[in-house]
């Protein structure tokens, strides 16, 4: 059982939006900054959100990130067939001195 | 143009030992956090150690504790996973990543495929 807690999968139609949901608790999410990961099939993970809410340069604004509490999110709008991959949150657990990611979460578009 | 290239992946017995590297360029290795992060076929990331810019602090996952260790040389602009006693747990597929700091992996590696088996 993963310290972080994703849905498996999320789908939506094309030029809709999704949300990711990543639970923690207070020794992760609710004291460290929680990034976002994108991972193509057969690719490297491409960092998509750092401490909770920025974008690197390249990142397009149509992914956004958000944290409240012990739990974060991702949002992707405009959802494009590009977008299917599989999504991870990550953070540092304090109790532990690790890094944990989340399970992942595959997005499909219908 | 920042750049991680893992090697020394391969096919080693259950107990056998491997020593991964990976080299940097397109940055300065002394001013950043290291990780290695580990995907077992078909499954997700997982986070397997980090070292500080100077190697005085490292950490790891549970799992790898006592079994693997990870070391830098910054002159050499190169980061290691020194793995012993491996099991069929740790095939995966491993990738170096540039910490940005605040816990967060800014570049990665393309990563190097370890499989332990008989």
């Amino acid at each position: 059982q993963s310290v972080l807690t994703q849905p498996p999968s999320v789908s939506a139609a094309p030029g809709q939006k999704v949300t990711i949901s990543c639970s923690g608790s207070s020794s992760n999410i609710g004291n460290n900054y929680v990034s976002w990961y994108q991972q193509l099939p057969g690719t490297a993970p491409k960092l998509l959100i750092y401490e909770s809410n920025k974008r690197p340069s390249e990142i397009p604004d149509r992914f956004s990130g958000s944290k409240s509490g012990t739990s974060a999110t991702l949002g992707i709008t405009g959802l494009q067939t590009g977008d299917e991959a599989d999504y991870y949150c990550g953070t540092w657990d304090t109790s532990l001195s690790a890094y944990f990611f989340g399970a992942g979460t595959k997005v499909t578009v219908l | 143009e920042v750049q991680l290239v893992e090697s020394g992946g391969g096919l080693v017995q259950p107990g056998g030992s491997l020593r991964l590297s990976c080299a940097v360029s397109g940055f300065s290795l002394s001013m950043y956090w290291i990780s290695w992060v580990r995907q077992a076929p078909g499954k997700g990331l997982e986070w397997v150690a980090n070292i500080k810019q100077d190697g005085s602090e490292k950490y790891y996952v549970d799992s790898v504790k006592g079994r693997f260790t990870i070391s830098r040389d910054n002159a050499k602009n190169s980061l290691y996973l020194e793995m012993n006693s491996l099991r069929a747990e740790d095939t995966a597929v491993y990738f170096c990543a540039r910490d940005r700091g605040a816990g967060s992996h800014e570049y990665w590696g393309q990563g190097t495929l370890v499989t332990v088996s008989s």
